[in-house]
């Protein structure tokens, strides 16, 4: 079982309108978790970094919040934007180089 | 900020040839880097932990004889594909941790026909 669960699976939302995404992890304790924007053909670009002791991180119209009692993480994109179609992965960081990540979250916003 | 590199950015072969890709940190130094493959629609696999002047280190399932890690210097590490088959028809993306965060390249599309 992955220790890294993201919901939902995909997501179409207008353009302009908000979304949240999930995280849930089971992985602990964790050095830090990522949130990552992966667009189609292209390599992972990091969005937010939290350590297990941070809440929120902001990251322009990015905001992800960490719950650490209930091993959750969301990323709530404001004012989507066309080009925020992407897949968004939730990475979740053991320590030195262990990467868990979560099988991602497709977003597709339309006009 | 930190960059990683990768090239070539897609590649078409036949099979049962080899194909050589190189990832390069490109303003700091890795003595560790990350090489993944990625289905489409799927989530990142590490195939392998590519670590300078020692040998790499392989996941479960993946064959160190085909999949040759050569991590050349501290800002440069190689993948190569040997006797390419249609199967490792696949997008290949390498990572470096960095000043601040892990950092990915942007990929390489390999097509084995």
């Amino acid at each position: 079982k992955n220790q890294v669960e993201q919901s939902p699976q995909s997501l179409i939302i207008l353009e302009g309108k908000n979304c949240t995404l999930q995280c849930n992890y089971t992985v602990s304790p964790f050095s830090n978790l990522r949130w990552y924007k992966q667009d189609t053909g292209r390599g992972p670009v990091s969005l937010t970094i939290m350590t297990f002791s941070e809440n929120t991180k902001s990251n322009g119209r990015y905001t992800a919040t960490l719950d650490a009692d209930t091993k959750q993480s969301s990323l709530h994109i404001t004012a989507s934007q066309l080009s925020d179609s992407a897949s968004y992965i939730c990475v979740v960081i053991l320590s030195g180089y262990a990467l868990n990540f979560g099988k991602g979250t497709s977003l597709l916003v339309t006009p | 900020g930190a960059v990683v590199s990768q090239h070539p950015s897609r590649v078409i072969c036949k099979s049962g040839t080899s194909v050589k890709i190189e990832c390069r940190s490109l303003d700091f130094q890795a003595t560790t880097m990350f090489w993944y493959r990625q289905f489409p629609k799927k989530s990142l696999m590490l195939m392998a932990t590519s670590n300078e002047g020692s040998k790499a280190t392989y996941e479960q399932g993946v064959e160190k004889d085909k999949f040759l890690i050569n991590h050349a210097s501290l800002t440069l590490s190689t993948l190569t594909v040997t006797s390419a088959h249609p199967e490792d028809s696949s997008f290949y993306i390498c990572s470096a941790p960095g000043p601040e965060t892990q950092y990915f390249g942007p990929g390489t599309r390999l097509l084995v026909l």
